[in-house]
């Protein structure tokens, strides 16, 4: 089974602080990383991804950082809110080039504290 | 907006019998996915089917599952004799014709094998 490994399992930040949760994926068919979020109950949400070309992408207080020759990427939570209290999974595309298909990291369950 | 209907929402069966998941993929999209949850645990890829045919499947997909797209609109996903361990939520997802575009995820179905 094609691996990604993410880290920490578990994350707890005070209100307007800076969440990081990192991923390591192996080789890939294609250069499309997302991370999802997901709310108990509910299905995962894209939440922002990246297509490297670039080393960083920047969507309001989320960011992802890239580096494709260590393959790793990282999520980063700035002024983090309550709100953002949710599990989050990092995807890297099959090593198949047989269609569209992510492996998802083991998850970040964040807590932020108001 | 556009969104991928899963139904039941939970589904309860006996051990050894037959369950039948089912999907509404977004319309135009033409890669659909299963992917499952263990309570608390990461999302794992089951499978993916595109042009009416499997083009890739993890090491859980076994031979008790089976997918099936048997008219335009719907995606199944058959266990064939279920097991204790297949306790999770099922999500199905959806996306576009291309490498590098989003896959939109259902809001699950929990199934519970008693």
């Amino acid at each position: 089974q094609q691996q990604v490994k993410q880290s920490p399992q578990s994350l707890i930040v005070q209100k307007g602080g800076i969440s990081i949760i990192n991923c390591a994926y192996e080789n890939t068919a294609f250069d499309y990383f997302p991370w999802y979020q997901q709310f108990p109950g509910k299905g995962p949400a894209l939440l922002i991804a990246i297509r490297p070309d670039v080393s960083e992408k920047k969507e309001g207080r989320f960011t992802i950082s890239f580096n494709k020759s260590a393959k790793q990427f990282s999520l980063h939570i700035m002024d983090s809110q309550p709100g953002d209290s949710a599990t989050y999974f990092c995807a890297a595309p099959s090593r198949k080039n047989t269609g569209n298909q992510f492996y998802f990291g083991t998850g970040t369950s964040l807590t932020v504290i108001p | 907006e556009p969104e991928v209907t899963q139904t039941p929402s939970h589904q309860v069966t006996q051990m050894g019998q037959e369950v039948i998941l089912r999907c509404v993929p977004i319309s135009n999209h033409l890669y659909f996915y299963w992917y499952r949850q263990i309570l608390g645990q990461k999302v794992e890829f089951l499978v993916s089917f595109y042009n009416n045919e499997i083009s890739e499947k993890s090491e859980i997909f076994d031979d008790q599952f089976s997918v099936e797209r048997p008219d335009g609109s719907n995606f199944t996903l058959k266990i064939r004799s279920t097991k204790l361990e297949d306790s999770a939520m099922y999500f199905c997802a959806s996306s576009g014709g291309t490498a590098n575009t989003e896959a939109f995820f259902g809001q699950g179905t929990r199934l519970t094998v008693v």
